[in-house]
C-alpha cells in the first residue's frame, strides 16, 4: 500500500497553462523530494525539502517551483507549461535521509 | 559523492538466482550501500542496504566485499515480477539526498 500519494497520475495540458502536481505523505517524514525522469533515462533530483518552510534546488535545473507549508504536503508548480516540460515527475520522502519512499509518479505531457 | 558502476543490462531465467554486481572503489567509511529497483511505470522502491556485513531480507541478499569496494545484490529465485532497473547507490551518513545513476536493467526470461 502507498503511503505517499501523487495526483494526477497522468496529465495532458496545453502550452502556457499553469499546473500544480500534488504530493502528500502520511508517514510524518521530514524530508521530501521531487525527481524528473524521461522515458528510459535516469532520475534527476530537481527539488528537495528538509522540513516545513525549507526548499532547495536539486542537481538538475528546473523551471518549476515548490512549497512546503505543511509537513505532509510538497506540491510542484509550473507557471507556464511548455513541451520541454513533458516528462515523468516522481515525489519521494524519507525520515532523516534513511529509507526513501516513492510515489507512483505523474506523467506530464504538454502539447 | 562516491560513484558506483553497474552493468547497463543483465538477463536471467525465471526461478534461477541472479547476481547483480556493483563497483564502488571510492567508497568512504561512512557510505552505506543501498539498492533500489524501479519496476516499469512505477516509482523506485527500496530493496536492501548495508554497511559492512552481508544482509538478508525477504526480497534479496546483499553481499559486501571485505574491502567494501564492491557489492552484489542477490535475488535467490527470480520471477518475472523481478524485471526492473536496479540501482546501487552510496548514501553517506547524514546525507540529505538520494542520487541515482543509470542502474542495471534486468530482464527475466520465462
Amino acid at each position: 500500500e502507498a503511503d505517499i500519494y501523487q495526483t494526477p497520475r497522468y496529465l495532458v495540458i496545453g502550452t502556457g497553462k499553469k499546473i500544480t502536481l500534488e504530493c502528500s505523505q502520511t508517514m510524518g517524514h521530514d524530508k521530501m523530494y521531487w525527481y524528473q525522469q524521461d522515458p528510459g533515462m535516469e532520475l534527476h533530483l530537481i527539488h528537495y525539502s528538509y522540513g516545513v518552510n525549507s526548499t532547495e534546488k536539486g542537481d538538475l535545473s528546473s523551471e518549476s517551483t515548490v512549497s512546503r507549508i505543511r509537513t505532509e504536503h510538497f506540491p510542484l508548480t509550473l507557471e507556464s507549461a511548455r513541451p520541454s516540460h513533458t516528462s515523468q515527475y516522481l515525489c519521494a520522502s524519507s525520515l532523516a535521509g534513511v529509507g526513501y519512499t516513492f510515489g507512483s509518479g505523474t506523467r506530464l505531457t504538454v502539447v | 559523492d562516491a560513484k558506483t558502476t553497474q552493468p547497463n543490462s543483465m538477463e536471467s531465467n525465471e526461478e534461477e538466482p541472479v547476481h547483480l554486481p556493483c563497483n564502488h572503489s571510492t567508497i568512504s567509511g561512512t557510505d552505506y550501500i543501498h539498492w533500489y529497483r524501479q519496476l516499469p511505470s512505477q516509482g523506485p522502491e527500496y530493496v536492501i542496504h548495508g554497511l559492512t556485513s552481508n544482509v538478508n531480507n525477504r526480497m534479496a541478499s546483499l553481499a559486501i566485499a571485505e574491502d567494501r569496494k564492491s557489492s552484489t545484490l542477490i535475488l535467490h529465485r527470480a520471477t518475472l515480477r523481478d524485471a526492473a532497473v536496479y540501482y546501487c547507490i552510496l548514501i553517506r551518513q547524514g546525507a540529505q539526498k538520494l542520487v541515482f545513476g543509470q542502474g542495471t536493467r534486468l530482464t527475466i526470461n520465462p
